[in-house]
């Protein structure tokens, strides 16, 4: 149980272009959804906190409007990367909590951004 | 000059010996930890959690230790196996209640058979 999938897995875009990666949690409905960028070598940093049905709660220093979350059900989040520059190409990893008492998230294999 | 965050420690042992990744963490007030496994191209596993009003969990083949007086965690691996090769972060959520984790830097396990 506890299975969370991102599509697609890899993505090469352009500069300018919008790309959006989908977070899907597969067995489990997930009351909330995180979303972490990770450099090579590096470790994961949360970019955006998001409650099904509310506005996400980004980081500090993170442009809200560069990054778009969508978390519009209970199984369902998406990022869209705005106007992408060669700069955001990351690898982008997604993680779903269930309701409850526990703190564990599950997390997505992620998906690797490649802006040109 | 140096660069930042390009360098992970590692940690090189022989398949067979017990493994011990270290991390430290700096606030106080966080109530809970996890340890995850990543692999190159993956995203993070869950190997074990532990709440801080515990100082020891174990696992099949892992034990997490949490020392609350030096904020140290650190995460025991018996018997290494070559599958255990990977980038290990300690995990820590700082705002009870919100179940945001914030990781640690993270360490690189290498096993050689």
């Amino acid at each position: 149980g506890a299975v969370v999938s991102q599509h697609p897995s890899w993505v090469i875009c352009k500069s300018g272009t919008s790309v959006k990666i989908e977070c899907r949690s597969l067995d489990f409905q997930a009351t909330t959804m995180f979303w972490y960028r990770q450099f090579p070598k590096q470790s994961l940093m949360l970019m955006a906190t998001s409650n099904e049905g509310s506005k996400a709660t980004y980081e500090q220093g993170v442009e809200k409007d560069k990054f778009l979350i969508n978390h519009a059900s209970l199984t369902l989040s998406t990022l869209t990367v705005t106007s992408a520059h060669p700069e955001d190409s990351s690898f982008y990893i997604c993680s779903a909590r269930g309701g409850g008492a526990t703190y564990e998230q599950y997390f997505g294999p992620g998906t690797r951004l490649t802006v040109t | 000059g140096e660069s930042v965050g390009l360098h992970l420690p590692t940690l090189s042992v022989q398949e067979g010996d017990n493994s011990i990744i270290n991390c430290a963490y700096s606030n106080s007030a966080s109530d809970y930890f996890i340890w995850y496994k990543q692999e190159s191209g993956k995203g993070p596993q869950f190997i074990i959690d532990i709440r801080s009003n515990m100082d020891k969990r174990q696992g099949q083949r892992v034990t997490v230790l949490l020392n609350k007086t030096v904020k140290h965690l650190s995460l025991q691996i018996a018997a290494t196996q070559p599958g255990d090769s990977a980038v290990y972060f300690c995990a820590e959520n700082r705002r009870s209640g919100y179940s945001t984790l914030t990781f640690g830097k993270g360490t690189m396990l290498l096993v050689s058979p």
